[in-house]
């Protein structure tokens, strides 16, 4: 399982776009890139997963560069309630019964 | 949908005593269920993955006959946490994958677990 490095934390403004970068130099061909959000004493949450350009939902957008080798999870106009921790982890694979292993995570912070 | 609960939402226990944490897909068949522990300002850390009517596989380093899994149907799996000890006080969580969909896994709201 390719192993991922984050950023430890980050800090916005409501009102602002926030990129997270996470680098995965060790990708594998099968692998998948997913992002998790998660909230103080809360499970996580499924943001976006995404194999390669680009990938967006009504909460996110992830760009993938061709190598593959880092992503980038980008929130449009964050609010305080985007305050938690996000998850980037690679080799989840497409199969859902495959294992997570989380890394450290971004821990987000966003001010008034 | 896709909704995993989980039960108790914290507990405390005295040491020594065991205590049992279920985890349940209230709205689909869950093939696959994994349990991780996640200790504060920490990341979670995988401990076990479960198939229905099988054994649990566990990760490197987890002891299985301290951390006993069941999942004996399509919606419901446990983990009993057994003699425990302070040093096993953490936040436990669950997560399903539902059959024939698509790659997210739905995670449950987590058990405190307080072993004094």
């Amino acid at each position: 399982l390719a192993k991922t490095t984050q950023p430890i934390s980050m800090d916005s403004y409501e009102g602002q776009e926030v990129n997270i970068t996470c680098s995965h130099n060790n990708i594998a061909t099968n692998d998948y890139i997913t992002w998790y959000q998660q909230f103080p004493s809360q499970g996580p949450r499924f943001i976006i997963q995404g194999y390669k350009t680009k990938v967006t939902n009504e909460v996110a957008s992830l760009f993938i560069p061709a190598d593959r080798k880092s992503s980038t999870l980008s929130l449009p106009r964050v609010s305080l309630s985007d305050t938690a921790v996000y998850y980037c982890l690679v080799g989840a694979g497409f199969y859902n019964t495959d294992k997570l292993i989380f890394g450290t995570g971004t821990r987000l912070q966003v001010f008034p | 949908g896709a909704v995993v609960s989980q039960h108790p939402s914290w507990v405390i226990c005295k040491s020594g005593t065991s205590v049992k944490i279920e985890c349940r897909s209230l709205d689909f068949q869950a093939t696959t269920m994994f349990w991780y522990r996640q200790f504060p300002k920490q990341s979670l850390m995988l401990m076990a993955t479960s198939n229905e009517g099988s054994k649990a596989t566990y990760e490197q380093g987890v002891e299985k006959d301290k951390f006993l899994i069941n999942h004996a149907s399509l919606t419901l799996s446990t983990l009993t946490v057994t003699s425990a000890h302070p040093e096993d006080s953490s936040f436990y969580i669950c997560s399903a994958s539902r059959a024939q969909s698509s790659y997210e896994q739905y995670f449950g709201p987590g058990t405190r677990l307080t072993v004094t």
